[in-house]
């Protein structure tokens, strides 16, 4: 069965301090993920998807096959981050997202 | 451009009444989502619908329909609502090409007493 995992429900770290939010997937076929981001009242939107390989505001994500993991990384954290992140695979045309997990950025 | 609209932002209904959830979209999108969203358990995909004139279950339908109105609107009923569906709806869309990016609406803050 396809599942995402997210073991932090809550992730705090200060203003500067690098940050990285895990997600560890189960999924026989060749995988398509991605991180959505949820900012304080604004609507869930995608950050960045492994295929395009790109850095979307200063954070990073690389698909680890071996692993099953597609953490999301960025050296320096800033307080406009404090938000909540999911991380999402693709199947059959569906997104199976997992639990999220809360990043508080404090000064 | 409005994107993924939602009606009504917030509804608060008591145990056993019904009521319909709009969602409509203006990207000319073919597949189109509903979740639900609760602490501590991520979005859950209640129904979707890949194409105009298809639906299907998601994850947890029970206790929900769906209609696929036409291209553009997508909507979500609740025949007899209970506590257990107080949640956060969220619509989403997509072109339906396979492993697109998803487009949601702001969301419905439904409260079940």
């Amino acid at each position: 069965a396809q599942r995402v995992t997210q073991p932090e429900k809550l992730l705090s770290v200060f203003k500067g301090a690098p940050v990285e939010l895990k997600c560890n997937y189960s999924y026989s076929g060749s995988p398509e993920l991605f991180w959505y981001v949820q900012y304080s009242r604004q609507r869930l939107q995608l950050l960045l998807r492994h295929i395009s390989r790109e850095s979307i505001k200063g954070f990073t994500a690389d698909l680890n096959k071996g692993e099953t993991s597609f953490h999301l990384k960025k050296p320096f954290a800033q307080e406009e981050d404090s938000a909540m992140y999911y991380c999402a695979l693709s199947t059959f045309q569906k997104l199976v997202f997992g639990t999220g997990t809360r990043l508080l950025v404090s000064p | 451009n409005a994107g993924v609209t939602q009606t009504p932002k917030f509804q608060v209904l008591k145990t056993g009444q019904s009521m319909t959830l709009q969602c409509a979209q203006d990207m000319n999108h073919n597949s189109m989502y509903w979740y639900r969203q609760d602490p501590g358990m991520g979005l859950r995909l209640i129904y979707y619908s890949a194409s105009e004139g298809t639906t299907d279950k998601g994850e947890v339908p029970n206790g929900y329909n769906v209609s696929r109105l036409n291209k553009r609107e997508f909507s979500l009923r609740l025949e007899s609502a209970a506590p257990s569906q107080t949640s956060v709806y969220f619509c989403a869309t997509d072109p339906g090409q396979g492993a697109d990016e998803q487009f949601f609406g702001p969301g419905t803050r439904l409260t079940v007493l």
